[in-house]
């Protein structure tokens, strides 16, 4: 079964500094990865999705994210943070084998000092 | 682009009593329907996958008639739990796969419903 690992369960960084959101992941083949963001009071947006090809995506908000198989990890990353995406990340695997479910990461919440 | 309602948005019940989660797709159909529940600072667990017109596919572990699951339309799923007790209280939240998104089916996601059980 495929699994899905944040390391950071916070994260403070300051308006304006670049920022990196770690994932690792489990999976027999190669997986379907998502990023989503997780406002509170709001449902899950996604960020960004890697299915295959170019291992570097580009997602909306200025974010982006790597594909690194050899380290089983699709990290998410934005170069310049706004204290606006203050909010809950999560990484998420998909199994194209299995109906398409999604297995979610425990999350990572990021705060933004001004 | 894809929109997933979710009513209530939040419900404080009895327990013993009988809460009816309703997950709406606005703007497409959905086949598919998915309900996690998530526990404070936790990710979301899949309860459940609910296809339209036939019966859920629960995940191990999850009560099926505690949980019942009725996806009756192709924008329409509801999640029912029955004699809801303390340790029912929890973030619901549906999401709806369009099948007119390529390959892989991408999920839209509910806004969630907070239940409440005293």
């Amino acid at each position: 079964a495929q699994s899905v690992t944040q390391p950071d369960i916070h994260i403070t960084v300051s308006e304006g500094a670049s920022l990196e959101l770690r994932c690792n992941y489990s999976y027999g083949a190669t997986p379907y990865l998502f990023w989503y963001v997780q406002s509170p009071g709001q449902g899950l947006q996604l960020l960004l999705k890697y299915f295959s090809g170019d291992t570097l995506v580009q997602g909306i908000k200025g974010f982006e994210a790597e594909f690194k198989r050899s380290q089983s990890s699709f990290n998410l990353r934005k170069p310049s943070v706004h204290w606006s995406d203050a909010a809950e990340y999560f990484c998420a695997v998909g199994d194209p084998g299995g109906g398409n479910k999604l297995t979610f990461g425990t999350g990572t919440q990021l705060k933004v000092e001004l | 682009g894809a929109v997933v309602s979710q009513h209530p948005s939040w419900v404080i019940c009895k327990s013993g009593t009988s809460v009816k989660i309703e997950c709406r797709s606005l703007d497409f159909q959905a086949t598919t329907m998915f309900w996690y529940r998530q526990f404070p600072k936790q990710s979301l667990m899949l309860m459940a996958t609910s296809n339209e017109g036939s019966k859920a596919t629960y995940e191990q572990g999850v009560e099926k008639d505690k949980f019942l699951i009725n996806h009756a339309s192709l924008t329409l799923s509801t999640l029912t739990v029955t004699s809801a007790h303390p340790e029912d209280s929890s973030f619901y939240i549906c999401s709806a796969r369009d099948p007119g998104t390529g390959s892989y089916n991408e999920q839209f996601f509910g806004p969630g419903t907070r239940l409440t059980v005293l």
